[in-house]
């Protein structure tokens, strides 16, 4: 059982060039999640997707975007990297939404993207 | 908005000595509590939750939180820490009601020395 799957691992980038970050769940989860983590931030919600089919911006969305391809895969798109953007990027994935449903409260989390932009 | 405070960036420890882990939130509304632990180039695995009920929960590897609503705080111990306890501690925060978003606070290191 795979989890929640990442790629690329590792990127280095110029600046103003552009990637995307692929991400994949085999949990049947209907909620996905973009975060990034930084020395001393913690983790900050980038953008999210409550279902299939809806994406909602979080707490730090300038100079990304997403794509909900379908339940399984949920993509990060910096269109113009720029070296701010120097972070470990998290795809994580829940059952459904904080309150609603059957919901167990809990993230699973995928190990990782860690990307450079010079 | 709802904010998580880990009262320490770093937290020393010798093996078998006790630890606590300290947590405080912002609102004093209806909330879910998490502790999440991310071992080195890994990441995040859930190792408690408080959603209602019982206020002292016991999580994986030992660990249990108490759940304090007076003093907004969530707070994460463990009696005895072993080496392989080392490792970054998040704790977080989601609003009942809300759009139930987590928010983490800024994350604890655990060093475990033998």
């Amino acid at each position: 059982n795979a989890g929640v799957t990442q790629t690329p691992k590792f990127q280095v980038l110029k600046t103003g060039q552009s990637m995307t970050l692929q991400c994949a769940q085999d949990m049947n989860h209907n909620s996905m999640y973009w975060y990034r983590q930084d020395p001393g931030m913690g983790l900050r919600l980038i953008y999210y997707s409550a279902s299939e089919g809806t994406t909602d911006k979080g707490e730090v969305p300038n100079g990304y975007n997403v794509s909900r391809l379908n339940k399984r895969e949920f993509s990060l798109r910096l269109e113009s990297a720029a070296p701010s953007q120097t972070s470990v990027y998290f795809c994580a994935s829940s059952e459904g939404r904080m309150g609603r449903g059957l919901n167990t409260g809990e993230l699973f989390f995928g190990e990782g993207s860690r990307l450079t932009v010079l | 908005a709802q904010s998580v405070t880990q009262l320490d960036s770093q937290v020393p420890v010798f093996e078998e000595a006790p630890v606590e882990l300290r947590c405080n939130y912002s609102s004093s509304v209806s909330v879910y509590l998490f502790w999440y632990v991310q071992y080195p180039n890994q990441g995040l695995q859930l190792l408690l939750k408080y959603l209602s009920g019982s206020t002292l929960v016991k999580g994986i590897n030992g660990f249990e939180a108490e759940f304090n609503k007076s003093q907004t705080s969530f707070h994460l111990r463990k009696p005895s820490v072993h080496i392989s306890d080392t490792a970054e501690y998040f704790c977080a925060v989601s609003d009942r009601g809300s759009q139930g978003n987590l928010i983490f606070g800024k994350g604890t290191k655990l060093s475990v020395k033998p």
